[in-house]
Parts: C-alpha cells; sequence; structure tokens
C-alpha cells in the first residue's frame, strides 16, 4: 500500500517570500511523485513530476522540488512566490511497477499575502 | 493540449434521483479515472478504467458505477443520489504509462 502525507493544511506566506511546501509518502516499492496544482474553481494541473533520474526536479511557474529516498519526502519550493500562486497544491505518488493506482495527499492551500 | 470535458459545472439533483456525469478526453488516452474531492480529503479514487468495456474499482466504490463504451467517454452513475454524496467530481485521463493525469474542470454536485 501507498500513502502521502501533506502535514500542512493551509501556509500563508508574503508575496516575494520563498515557500516550502512538504509531502511525505510512504510505499513498499519504487516510486514516481507528482505535485498538482488546482487554481479556484479549476482541476488539477500538472507541476512537476519524478520519475527517475536526477533527484532535483524543475517544474512550471518556477517552482521545484527534490526526492529523498531516505527521509521519504518530496517537497516542493519556490525562491519567491506571487500571487498568482495562491492555489492548492497536491502531492501524488504512484507505483513505478504496472499498477496504476494514484494517491494523493490531502492537499495544501497556499495563500499568497500582498 | 490534451482536453478533457465534463458535461456540467454545477448539478443540483434530488434525493434518490439517478444521477449521469459524463466525461470525454480528445487525446485517444487509454486510462480515465473518476475521482471526488472533499475539503480534508484530497481527491478520492471511485473508479477507473483502462480499456473501453474494461472498469476498476477504487477506494471508495460504493453507491456508484461506471460505463465506457467508447475510449474517450467515460461515465459516473449514481444509482440513487444520497446527500453524502454531494461533493466536488473530477474526471481525468492519461496514457498506458501514466506519467500525468489530465483533469477536467470538476462538476460540483448537490444533492437535496
Amino acid at each position: 500500500a501507498q500513502s502521502v502525507t501533506q502535514l500542512d493544511s493551509q501556509v500563508p506566506v508574503f508575496e516575494e517570500a520563498p515557500v516550502e511546501l512538504r509531502c511525505n509518502y510512504s510505499s513498499s516499492v519504487s516510486v514516481y511523485l507528482f505535485w498538482y496544482v488546482q487554481y479556484p474553481n479549476q482541476g488539477l494541473q500538472l507541476l512537476l513530476k519524478y520519475l527517475s533520474g536526477s533527484t532535483l526536479v524543475k517544474g512550471i511557474n518556477g517552482f521545484e522540488a527534490e526526492f529523498n529516498k531516505s527521509q521519504t519526502s518530496f517537497h516542493l519550493r519556490k525562491p519567491s512566490v506571487h500571487i498568482s500562486d495562491t492555489a492548492e497544491y497536491f502531492c501524488a505518488v504512484r507505483s513505478s511497477g504496472g499498477y496504476q493506482k494514484v494517491t494523493f495527499g490531502t492537499g495544501t492551500k497556499l495563500q499568497v499575502i500582498p | 493540449d490534451v482536453k478533457v470535458t465534463q458535461s456540467s459545472r454545477y448539478l443540483v439533483k434530488r434525493t434518490g434521483e439517478k444521477v449521469f456525469l459524463e466525461c470525454v478526453q480528445d487525446m485517444d488516452h487509454e486510462n480515465m479515472f473518476w475521482y471526488r474531492q472533499d475539503p480534508g480529503l484530497g481527491l478520492r479514487l471511485i473508479y477507473f478504467s483502462y480499456d473501453v468495456k474494461m472498469k476498476e474499482k477504487g477506494d471508495i466504490p460504493e453507491g456508484y458505477s461506471v460505463s465506457r463504451e467508447k475510449k474517450e467517454r467515460f461515465s459516473l452513475i449514481l444509482e440513487s443520489a444520497s446527500t453524502n454524496q454531494t461533493s466536488m467530481y473530477l474526471c481525468a485521463s492519461t496514457t498506458a504509462q501514466n506519467y500525468e493525469q489530465y483533469f477536467g474542470p470538476g462538476t460540483r454536485l448537490t444533492v437535496t
């Protein structure tokens, strides 16, 4: 079984400040990891993904995440946030084997304060 | 660009009604998914399909059924809607490799 934990349900941060959204996962097998973003009244869209290779993954809109296998973490970071980054962010995991199920975290709402 | 469309953005139904939620994707994706999204619970998988006429139960299939008669269309059916099925429903599709899921805009269903 696989699971994802996003400990922070809400993260307020001032505009132009850095931010880190935390994600921890558990799985007994190798995994693929994802971050999705959901803007108000929209579906989810992919920010970035880790499949293999470099543990530092860069995504859209200046976001990046680092895969840490020993700490089973995949934290999302941005050095300077904008008002337009206000959204809900979901971490997700799936096994790298054939089974297709993706498990999503409970989400973190990022509120950027002007 | 991949486009996933859902038949309604907002829907209000009465308890006991049969409800159909439709999802269509235009990228010839093999896999399609139905999730429900509730505050504090994230996304929970209801059903998914990896081929026409094939379906697999997700984590919370009770009270729901699905239909996939054509590759591009995946329908979620609430046989007898109940108030605890009031939620946001999200459809997604992906290729067989499932490296990225493409989501529709969601249907906010209210059952009164």
